[in-house]
């Protein structure tokens, strides 16, 4: 069963810290991952997508790692600021079809405390 | 920013009424979706387009109709609301391309008593 997992549930941090959320999934075969993020209230905003063959991407303060291999994804945080509260969803596409389908995470729900 | 927008945010409705949840993007996207989301759980998938014309069901139909007539627009309508119903509404669009990414609207809230 195609399935994504993200670890811890939650996480509370102090500002200017640094924190890793991570994901692991079962989905094959694997065609991309992306992490999102949600603030409350509001529609989740793609933050990286990796393919098969990229092993880390950065988005300013947001850096995604993955194992293809071992089927994890980490997203590391660094310098948190208090703006980075809200829940990061992991997204996993296969290829099982021409144009992908997407399983999703439960999120990490981030609190980045002053 | 955002370039795909939906109303109304916030809905309350009795059982039994039927309603219309709009979404629009400017962004001249192929593919659009309707997502449910739940609180702590994952997003699950409504309904979803390829193009004008084009729709699909998804994993949690859940008694919705959707249409396509225009690119920019990707209505949910729900024939007889009912308490199961409530929960949070997420319309997305993206290029045809299989890595290109979601784009969301904020949402519909949804409250049927």
């Amino acid at each position: 069963k195609n399935q994504v997992e993200q670890s811890p549930q939650s996480l509370i941090i102090l500002e200017g810290k640094n924190c890793t959320l991570q994901c692991n999934y079962t989905v094959s075969p694997f065609s991309n991952l992306r992490w999102y993020k949600q603030d409350t209230g509001r529609g989740p905003v793609s933050l990286t997508i990796m393919t098969f063959s990229e092993n880390t991407k950065s988005n300013g303060r947001y850096t995604a790692t993955l194992d293809a291999d071992t089927k994890q994804s980490s997203l590391h945080i660094t310098a948190s600021q208090l703006s980075d509260s809200a829940s990061y969803i992991c997204v996993v596409s296969d290829r099982g079809s021409t144009l992908g389908r997407l399983y999703f995470g439960r999120g990490t729900q981030l609190t980045v405390w002053p | 920013e955002a370039d795909i927008y939906q109303t109304p945010r916030y809905l309350v409705i009795g059982t039994g009424k039927k309603i219309t949840l709009e979404c629009s993007q400017t962004m001249g996207h192929d593919k659009m979706y309707w997502y449910q989301q739940d609180p702590g759980m994952e997003l699950h998938l409504i309904h979803y387009s390829y193009g004008v014309n084009s729709t699909e069901k998804g994993d949690l139909s859940s008694e919705s109709t959707v249409s396509r007539i225009r690119t920019e627009h990707f209505p949910l309508t729900l024939e007889s609301a009912r308490p199961s119903h409530t929960s949070q509404y997420l319309c997305a669009s993206s290029e045809y391309r299989g890595e290109s990414p979601l784009h969301f609207g904020n949402g519909t809230r949804l409250t049927v008593t």
